[in-house]
């Protein structure tokens, strides 16, 4: 079973507006979500994990435990933000991630 | 700082042949893992080295797959008798401790069977 799913495989949305990425996972104890992007001939990188509560590059991500989601967010996309983006969960004690499938954001002029 | 590299960074083979992927972590780091990355599969998680040993081989795909570590450095993930559903690129990533979200990532290697 898929412990981490995004559901959607592609998302465009215009430059200035707002963009939701979804993620949803299966996991019964507590688990630690993460965020990483991949940008176009960039490597694999951590962009934000749900304990540190931080914004970073303007996105923010809340884990909400009754709907088993932590979706990715951003009021206002930049071009910028073109990319690979992959929802991970790290499960207690596991010292590995389970990534989703992934969902490439096109943010269009 | 040098941070992970893997090489090649391509690899063309033809179906039946061995390949042999190398990654070198970054100095220091004790956890180093390998993923494929495909079309439509998104990042798969293939085996993880603390030190030399592999606690986890569960996602190696079938037992063409093995993988080493040596010397807490260098990890070689070997693919014997390749077939073009192994056409994927294989990342590698190390950590510098426990943490499993601390992943540093290489560039990859783009593998293709023919």
């Amino acid at each position: 079973a898929q412990r981490v799913t995004q559901p959607e495989k592609l998302l465009s949305v215009f430059k200035g507006a707002p963009v939701e990425l979804k993620c949803n996972y299966s996991y019964s104890g507590s688990p630690e979500l993460f965020w990483y992007v991949q940008y176009s001939r960039q490597r694999l990188q951590l962009l934000l994990r749900h304990i540190s509560r931080e914004s970073i590059k303007g996105f923010t991500a809340d884990l909400n435990k009754g709907e088993t989601s932590f979706h990715l967010k951003k009021p206002f996309a930049q071009e910028e933000d073109s990319a690979m983006y992959y929802c991970a969960l790290e499960e207690g004690g596991s010292e590995k991630l389970v990534f989703g499938k992934g969902t490439k954001l096109t943010v269009n002029p | 700082g040098a941070g992970v590299s893997q090489s090649p960074s391509n690899k063309v083979t033809e179906k039946g042949k061995d390949v042999e992927l190398r990654c070198d972590p970054i100095s220091g780091h004790t956890a180093l893992y390998w993923y494929r990355q495909s079309l439509g599969q998104g990042l798969e998680f293939l085996i993880y080295f603390q030190g030399n040993s592999a606690p986890d081989k569960s996602g190696l795909p079938s037992d063409r797959f093995s993988a080493e570590r040596t010397g807490g450095s260098v990890s070689t993930l070997t693919i014997q008798r390749t077939q073009q559903e192994d056409s994927a690129v294989y990342l590698c990533a190390s950590t510098p401790g426990e943490a499993a979200y601390e992943q540093y990532f290489g560039p990859g290697t783009r593998l293709t069977v023919t």
